[in-house]
Parts: C-alpha cells; sequence; structure tokens
C-alpha cells in the first residue's frame, strides 16, 4: 500500500520541549517537503530536500531542523527555539521532476501546552 | 515569502453554480498546479498546467493560465455540497527547486 505516512495524527508539546515529527514515504521519491499551516492560512514551506544527505531552509527554517539520512525518511525536529509551534504540519513527495505532482501525508496536529 | 496569493480569501455558493477562484504569484514558473484540501486533511492534486498552456480541462475542472500576468484561474462548473473544501494553487519554479503554496480559497457549497 503505496503512500505517506505522518506519525503521529496528534501531538502535545510542553514549552520548551524539542519534539519529532515523522515522515515516511514508499513513493520511491526523490524529493520530500514540509509545511506548516495556521487555522485558515496557505502552507509555508519550511525545509525541502532533493536528494538523500542534503537539504535547503524554507522561508521559515528557524525553529526546525530535518535530516535526510534515507530517501525514505525525512524526519522534522520543532525546537525549543520555535516560539509559535502550534499548527498543522504537513510533509509532501514529488518524484523529483518537475512536471510532477506533489503527494501529501494526512498531517500533524502540534500542541504546545 | 509565499509565492501563491488567491482570491477571494471565501466563497460561498448554490449548488448547481460555477465557481471561480484566482491564482497570483511572483516569479516565472515551470508549472502551475492546483490542490484541493478538505478540512484538517493532507492535499490532493487536482490539475497540473505548464508553462507554455493557456487552458486545461479535467472534467468539471477548467483551468487558465496568464503567465504575463502571473496568474491563473480554477473554475468549477455544476458545484457540488462535496466539492465544499480549501482550494490551493502551487508553483513550481523556473530556477530552484522550491515548491510553493497560496493562501488558499475556501468555497463552501450549499445544498
Amino acid at each position: 500500500d503505496g503512500g505517506i505516512t505522518q506519525s503521529p495524527k496528534y501531538l502535545f508539546r510542553k514549552e520548551g520541549q524539542n519534539v519529532t515529527l515523522s515522515c515516511e514515504q514508499n513513493l520511491n521519491h526523490d524529493a520530500m517537503y514540509w509545511y506548516r499551516q495556521d487555522p485558515g492560512q496557505g502552507l509555508r514551506l519550511i525545509y525541502y530536500s532533493q536528494i538523500v544527505n542534503d537539504f535547503q531552509k524554507g522561508d521559515i527554517a528557524e525553529g526546525y531542523s530535518v535530516s535526510r539520512e534515507k530517501k525514505e525518511s525525512f524526519p522534522l525536529t520543532v525546537t525549543s527555539a520555535q516560539k509559535n509551534p502550534t499548527a498543522f504540519y504537513l510533509c509532501a513527495t514529488k518524484t523529483g521532476t518537475r512536471l510532477t505532482e506533489a503527494f501529501f501525508g494526512q498531517g500533524t496536529r502540534l500542541t504546545v501546552v | 515569502s509565499q509565492q501563491g496569493e488567491e482570491d477571494p480569501q471565501a466563497l460561498s455558493i448554490q449548488e448547481g453554480e460555477n465557481a471561480t477562484m484566482n491564482c497570483s504569484y511572483k516569479t516565472s514558473i515551470n508549472n502551475l498546479q492546483w490542490y484541493r484540501q478538505n478540512s484538517g486533511r493532507g492535499l490532493v492534486h487536482l490539475i497540473l498546467i505548464r508553462s507554455n498552456e493557456r487552458e486545461k480541462h479535467s472534467g468539471r475542472l477548467r483551468v487558465t493560465l496568464d503567465t504575463s500576468k502571473k496568474s491563473s484561474s480554477l473554475l468549477i462548473t455544476a458545484s457540488r455540497a462535496a466539492d465544499t473544501a480549501s482550494y490551493f494553487c502551487a508553483t513550481d519554479l523556473r530556477t530552484g527547486n522550491q515548491f510553493y503554496f497560496g493562501t488558499g480559497t475556501s468555497l463552501t457549497v450549499i445544498p
């Protein structure tokens, strides 16, 4: 069953804690992306990766970190430096060529308590 | 900075009417895509239009692209209650590997 799995679906974080959101794909796609979505807002690009062991910052990378040690996995860590982390986080993949669609996971809703 | 801006932000229509939403972007693109998002879910791809295309159809969807104005429109004909969702445009830039989304239009179709 091909697709993108984001986990957990809901995540609660205490202030000052780091948390890691998981994104795993079995589509054999090269490119992976993390977006943040605030209520009623569009998607803002946090980080993206085109190949293993390489990634670039998006527009709002401050307070976040990523790794791409395997093609299938692109975890996002929300650090304590991110002052307003409560949001809906979406992971997406593409084959890496430009004329292709993106596939999305079902998202992780992170709440700071 | 976000690549795309959509308008209107929200649109409410009666079932059977057509819905039109617009997207403007900032830099040269390779292609433009439209996505749909049901509340609290991931996005689903609807249609892709290349930068050298002006119009494309898929079922009840019609997309236009005007690269001189850096704008695109999505028309949904004969809308249904099930079309209620948020719609986003996304751009593959001509240079670089970013994939940007717009601010979205929230469509409500009233049965």
